[in-house]
């Protein structure tokens, strides 16, 4: 069955400097990965996912993720972080097989200092 | 377009008590899922469905039931209430795509005290 780490439960980082949330999957056959990110008092949110090909993927508002199979990574990263990504992120793997289970990490809560 | 829809928001229950927390989708997913928020454990899989009368066991299943009589709806049964059952709920329906989920949608949670 798969699994995730996120080996940092919290991460604190001022405006404006780099932020990478590392995250480790274990699987036994090909995956699907996921960034979920969760602000206060909210539900959870899709911030980005690897389906296929390009193993670089972006979202929106400047987050990144690189899918590395060799290193069972999936790190994710933004080079200059604001206020308002306070918040908890979490990485999640869904197998590419009919057990239609996603799975999260821990998660990662993220603050950002003036 | 209302998404997964979750009810009640917030709930109080004394220990023994049982109750029925409500999750609904418009999405006609096949795949819908329960799951639990506590500080330091992430989200951990309860239940969850691969279609109209299918179910199955997730992480933690033990005092939770689940039936899916419809595509649209995942009820999420609470048999007899402990305090260790104080938590976060989320449900969640997905796409899937020969195998796999490709994109989950989650509801805005109900928070369950149990005293």
């Amino acid at each position: 069955a798969q699994s995730v780490t996120q080996l940092d439960s919290q991460v604190p980082v001022f405006e404006e400097a780099p932020v990478e949330l590392r995250c480790n999957y274990s699987s036994s056959v090909s995956v699907y990965l996921f960034w979920y990110v969760q602000y206060p008092n909210q539900g959870l949110q899709l911030l980005l996912k690897y389906l296929s090909g390009s193993t670089l993927v972006e979202s929106i508002n400047g987050f990144e993720a690189e899918f590395n199979k060799s290193q069972t990574s999936f790190h994710l990263r933004k080079p200059s972080v604001h206020i308002s990504d306070t918040a908890e992120y979490f990485c999640a793997v869904s197998e590419r097989r009919d057990t239609d289970k996603l799975i999260f990490g821990t998660g990662t809560r993220l603050q950002v200092f003036p | 377009n209302a998404g997964v829809t979750q009810t009640p928001k917030f709930q109080v229950l004394k220990t023994g008590q049982s109750m029925t927390l409500q999750c609904a989708q418009d999405m006609n997913h096949e795949y819908m899922s329960w799951y639990r928020q506590d500080p330091g454990m992430g989200l951990r899989l309860i239940h969850y469905s691969v279609g109209a009368g299918i179910t199955d066991q997730g992480e933690v299943p033990n005092g939770y039931n689940v039936s899916r009589s419809t595509t649209e709806d995942f009820p999420l049964r609470l048999l007899s209430a402990a305090p260790s059952q104080t938590s976060v709920y989320f449900c969640a329906s997905s796409y899937g795509q020969g195998g796999g989920i490709t994109e989950a949608f989650f509801g805005q949670g109900t928070r369950l005290t149990v005293v």
